[in-house]
């Protein structure tokens, strides 16, 4: 199973918005509504802050949203603060007998 | 509050072996699946394997078929990664992840970074 397809890196100001792209195939990402995303700061582990494409667990604020179309999902951060800096990940359920893909992994600068 | 602490940082050398372990606490140990995802500056996030401490049933991802062992200890609620021997493709960091379906990971580790070098 090859990584999901995610860009290196996304900017953008205080208060402004920023949406990553995750692309995967019709076996992960298109062929099912269970995408996650993870949010990593240097040094620590990662934490869920989507699921299930769009939806929070409780804690995290609604300025992450997701949504997603044919192969490709997105996360949209709204509002940047800056501890919203650090790295995120998709993940995509890939079937009953098989363990989930990550994307490879985007870096969020807050300017 | 779901927490899952993993054992510290471990320094090897190739061909050696290496037990890491992740005890978990703030809820019921058996009931869900939990495994571990490695963290390599080529690779990313791979998960390695999961395991079901309720009957111990496993699944492993094809690259570390055989390569690992994971094991769960229900009465201390720790699950374990083992290699019999290590090489130096293992350095990486290694995070405990519990896994539901359909959702993903909920909760991780805040991970076990492992260095195997001569």
């Amino acid at each position: 199973q090859s990584a999901l397809t995610q860009p290196r890196s996304v900017s953008g100001s205080l208060g402004q918005s920023v949406t990553i792209s995750c692309t995967g195939t019709i076996g992960d990402v298109g062929g099912y509504n269970y995408v996650s995303w993870n949010r990593q700061h240097p040094g620590k582990g990662p934490q869920l802050i989507l699921f299930e494409v769009n939806k929070r667990p409780s804690g995290v604020p609604d300025r992450f949203s997701g949504s997603k179309s044919g192969n490709t999902a997105s996360l949209t951060i709204s509002g940047l603060q800056g501890e919203d800096e650090g790295y995120y990940y998709c993940c995509s359920y890939t079937g009953e007998s098989t363990l989930d893909v990550f994307g490879t992994g985007t870096q969020v600068f807050v300017l | 509050e779901v927490q899952l602490v993993q054992s510290g940082a471990e320094v090897k050398k190739p061909g050696e072996s290496l037990k890491i372990s992740c005890k978990a606490s703030g809820y019921l140990f058996g009931n869900y699946w939990i495994g571990w995802v490695r963290q390599t500056p080529g690779e990313g996030l791979e998960w390695m394997g999961v395991i079901y401490p309720g009957d111990s049933s496993t699944m492993y991802s094809p690259p570390f078929q055989g390569q690992v062992t994971l094991s769960a200890d229900r009465s201390v609620a720790t699950v374990n990664l083992h290699w019999r021997a290590l090489q130096a493709s293992d350095t990486a960091i290694y995070y405990c992840a519990r896994r539901v379906a359909y959702m993903g990971v909920d909760f991780w580790g805040q991970g076990t970074p492992v260095t195997v070098s001569s």
